[in-house]
């Protein structure tokens, strides 16, 4: 069963910390996805990547990084905690970006960061 | 600028229909996603359309019109399981993904 796994279902950082979420996938995709996910709003884009230590900028970049230097995972990274980066993360990956029909995105179970 | 729109929330009861509609705004046109999201999981892909007209899936049908800007997720013979937000994003002239907000269905028995 193809799967893509984020190491953290819950977590709970104080404001300031640096905070990991690491998402690894097991089907060969080119591209790995972060969104945000908060009530009343549609996923939005953090961060993507098409290729190994390739990233790009999403809709929302701000006050995140990431790390790709492997095929298979893709790390998001909150330099400075911050409360309103309180939210649902989700990872998520697609075999490639040439058509349309091939950017189905397998989604991971998700992260819920709370910053006090 | 690009939008996605489809109702908050709708309810419907076990064995019935439901219509859940979505209109589009993008930069260029690469295709309609639906996924459906049980509280606490993650999306999973339910129908792609690119083309006019309806698709089915078993008990799922979606449904694009390019010259409206609008589509359609259809679900027959409802089942508690259906209980879920349903997302419905377009994907622009970049292959970029447009989200809505999703519509929570409530199934009643």
């Amino acid at each position: 069963d193809v799967k893509v796994t984020q190491s953290s279902r819950y977590l709970v950082k104080r404001t300031g910390e640096k905070v990991f979420l690491e998402c690894v996938q097991d089907m060969d995709h080119e591209n790995m996805f972060w969104y945000r996910q908060d009530p009343g709003l549609g996923l939005r884009l953090i961060y993507f990547s098409y290729d190994v230590k390739m990233k790009e900028k999403g809709d929302i970049p701000e006050g995140y990084s990431v790390s790709r230097e492997k095929k298979e995972r893709f790390s998001l990274i909150l330099e400075s905690a911050s409360t309103n980066q309180t939210s649902m993360y989700l990872c998520a990956s697609s075999r490639d970006s040439s058509s349309s029909g091939a950017n189905v995105l397998t989604f991971g179970a998700g992260s819920r960061l709370t910053v006090l | 600028g690009q939008n996605i729109d489809q109702p908050t929330e709708m309810t419907a009861t076990e064995g019935a229909i439901v219509q859940i509609n979505c209109t589009y705004q993008t930069s260029g046109f690469n295709g309609l996603f639906w996924y459906q999201q049980h509280a606490g999981e993650a999306p999973t892909f339910l129908s792609y359309n690119v083309l006019d007209g309806l698709e089915e899936k078993g008990r799922f049908s979606s449904f694009l019109s390019r010259s409206k800007g609008y589509s359609y997720l259809l679900l027959k013979e409802l089942q508690m399981k259906d209980s879920a937000s349903y997302l419905c994003a377009g994907m622009d002239s970049n292959y970029q993904l447009i989200w809505g907000a999703g519509t929570k269905l409530i199934i009643k028995p």
